[in-house]
């Protein structure tokens, strides 16, 4: 399949620092959509930067997109505790809406 | 607004037992749900897609008749697991698209986690 990769697996950082997560993808997309999951929970929408976008902002996340590198970074400022989930990018494409998850970024921001 | 409920959120059940889990739209119809499974620490893998009124389509290596859907509303989709065996112990989670929006994100429920012992 053609998963979105994530990287890094797992990132632990302090509260207040940034953190920075990364998506390749190997096809053309229509968007890319970033997701949060706490643990056991279903996943929670944080912000889609469509093809022809590069930068987007929502609070503290800015979200990247380089087409030319197939790759997008999620990146989280003056990180908190309860920032600590896993951060999953989506590759949006197609008429048919799926989406297809890469393997996620597990965040763990300490107090 | 864009609310989906899952029910149940966890349940356990012999094996050779049937389990039906259910995905609401509560505030807005969906024509189009998702059905995932996730395992521990892993990503999303899709099950199948849930249309309306119609037969779902499943993804390759997903046997349709191990994991029956419907979604004969739009607002509710069921997934049920039959003849449940350990290997089908997983996180099971719907999402659901608000129609008729190009680059819509995807709306989950709160998953459901299946025991099966």
């Amino acid at each position: 399949s053609q998963q979105g990769e994530e990287d890094p697996q797992a990132l632990s950082i302090q509260e207040g620092e940034n953190a920075t997560m990364n998506c390749s993808y190997k096809t053309s997309i229509n968007n890319l959509q970033w997701y949060r999951q706490n643990s056991g929970r279903g996943l929670v929408h944080l912000i889609l930067i469509r093809s022809n976008e590069r930068e987007k902002h929502s609070g503290r996340l800015r979200v990247t997109l380089d087409t030319s590198k197939k790759s997008s970074s999620l990146l989280i400022t003056a990180s908190r505790a309860a920032d600590t989930a896993s951060y999953f990018c989506a590759r949006g494409g197609g008429s048919n809406y799926k989406l297809t998850f890469g393997k996620g970024t597990l965040l763990t921001v300490n107090p | 607004g864009a609310v989906v409920s899952q029910h149940p959120s966890w349940v356990i059940c012999k094996s050779g037992t049937s389990v039906k889990i259910e995905c609401r739209s509560l505030d807005f119809q969906a024509t189009t749900m998702f059905w995932y499974r996730q395992f521990p620490k892993q990503s999303l893998m899709l099950m199948a897609t849930s249309n309306e009124g119609s037969k779902a389509t499943y993804e390759q290596g997903v046997e349709k008749d191990k994991f029956l859907i419907n979604h004969a509303s739009l607002t509710l989709s069921t997934l049920t697991v039959t003849s449940a065996h350990p290997e089908d112990s997983s996180f099971y989670i719907c999402s659901a698209l608000l129609p008729r929006l190009a680059n819509s994100p995807l709306h989950f429920g709160n998953g459901t986690r299946l025991t099966v012992t």
